[in-house]
């Protein structure tokens, strides 16, 4: 059964640093791997998706990196800013089954 | 992108009754998909909605109790049946878009059982 894990759980940085969101999944046998966002009383927003053939995917300042063999994703944020402030959420999808299998999520609180 | 539109997006309901939630998609989609988000938590997969047929659940849900429907390729209702103050969570659709294949979500149904 796949499981995945984020780290860290919370995150408070000043604006304008970069930073990194770590995922790990258990089953290495994926499909895709999705970084969301989600923002009180709000769904959930998709911001990038990584195919298991490819190594990245770069959005503005956002850039996620897979791992597969070692079952690691990070989301690197440059220059963070207070609109960033949001849930992450790292989401996989294994081979055969669509659905996504989420992690707890990052809480990530940039300081003006 | 496909756009979703649940609802209701809240509700507050009394134990013991159903809330029947729905999820409309603007555009064809492959899978739909039910999750549920209890307070402070992560997602968990309840269902993939099957077009005309009975959906899939996972393990811990089941049809008695969240009964769900497909009858085309981008409308679904999930219906939470007898219900308990267990059952305040926020309910997602989500839907896998037949372009991209991305996961996009519904803005979800924030549900208080008192």
């Amino acid at each position: 059964k796949q499981e995945v894990t984020q780290i860290p759980a919370a995150l408070s940085v000043p604006e304008g640093e970069n930073l990194v969101l770590n995922c790990s999944f258990t089953d290495s046998a994926i499909y895709n791997l999705q970084w969301f966002r989600q923002d009180p009383g709000k769904g959930l927003t998709s911001l990038l998706l990584i195919q298991s053939s490819q190594r990245e995917q770069t959005s503005g300042r956002l850039n996620a990196s897979l791992d597969k063999s070692s079952g690691r994703s990070t989301l690197y944020i440059a220059a963070s800013q207070p609109g960033d402030s949001a849930t992450y959420l790292c989401a996989v999808s294994s081979a055969g089954r669509r659905a996504l299998t989420f992690g707890s999520g990052t809480r990530l609180q940039v300081q003006p | 992108s496909a756009v979703i539109s649940q609802k209701p997006s809240r509700d507050i309901c009394q134990r013991g009754t159903s809330l029947t939630i729905q999820c409309q998609v603007d555009s064809q989609v492959t899978m739909m998909f039910w999750y549920r988000q209890q307070p402070g938590q992560s997602l968990t997969l309840i269902a993939t909605a099957n077009q005309g047929s009975e959906a899939t659940y996972e393990s811990g849900f089941v049809i008695d109790k969240f009964p769900i429907s497909r009858p085309n390729l981008t409308f679904s209702t999930l219906t939470v049946s007898n219900m308990s103050p267990e059952d305040s969570s926020i309910y997602l659709c989500s839907v896998v878009s037949a372009t991209n294949e991305k996961l996009f979500f519904g803005s979800g149904t924030q549900l208080s059982v008192l």
